[in-house]
């Protein structure tokens, strides 16, 4: 089975600064990995995959990842935030085992920008 | 294309109490996910189908948890005798028969039992 830890259960930021978001994942396969983003009493909405090729994947709102395979990493980041990013973030990575369709959600982190 | 809905919203009952949730996936969306978020945390996988077949379950999913695809559109998931610890958001998503398996995930249910 995948693991997906998100080691960082709350990050509060400035608006207009930089943010990162880390999440690791364990797995002896190749998986496809995403992000997804989930604002109060809403379903996730997908902020960006990394399926294969560039390890630099772009997303919408201005988010960005970069899968690292070596470290087993797939860190989220965006360059200025704003306030209407408050929300939580879930990495989760597919099973090849189930064909991918089998999703392994990390416990998600809170992003909260402050004014 | 409207979107994944789910029916009802917010589900209050009473322990012991039988509920019923509803999943209307995209249309064309032969693909169909379950899951289970209690707070604090990640959405946790309960089941899938490909069009109106069940092909996995998890160990989460007791005995008293069965979900259904009739005709391969629409979904229930069913939690007979429910009990307080089933209180959470149960979450449908569904994905297009082309493509990398991209999740699109509906507003959720949220299971209250007293």
């Amino acid at each position: 089975a995948q693991s997906v830890t998100q080691l960082d259960s709350q990050v509060p930021v400035f608006e207009e600064a930089p943010v990162e978001l880390r999440c690791n994942y364990s797995s002896s396969v190749s998986v496809y990995l995403f992000w997804y983003v989930q604002y109060p009493n809403q379903g996730l909405q997908l902020l960006l995959k990394y399926l294969s090729g560039s390890t630099l994947v772009k997303g919408i709102n201005g988010f960005e990842a970069e899968f690292n395979k070596s470290q087993t990493s797939f860190h989220l980041r965006k360059p200025s935030v704003h306030i209407s990013d408050t929300a939580e973030y879930f990495c989760a990575v597919s099973d090849p085992l189930y064909n991918f369709n089998k999703f392994y959600f990390g416990s998600g982190t809170k992003l909260n920008v402050k004014p | 294309d409207t979107g994944v809905s789910q029916n009802p919203r917010h589900k209050i009952t009473k322990r012991g109490q039988n509920v019923t949730f509803r999943c209307d996936p995209i249309s064309e969306h032969n693909r169909l996910y379950w899951y289970r978020q209690t707070l604090g945390q990640g959405p946790e996988f309960l089941t899938y189908f490909q069009n109106e077949a069940q092909l996995e379950k998890s160990r989460l999913l007791s005995d008293r948890f069965s979900a259904e695809r009739p005709k391969g559109s629409f979904s229930t998931l069913e939690i007979q005798r429910t009990e307080q610890g089933d209180s959470a958001m149960y979450l449908c998503a569904s994905s297009p028969p082309q493509g990398y398996n991209e999740q699109f995930f509906g507003p959720g249910t949220r299971l209250t039992v007293l």
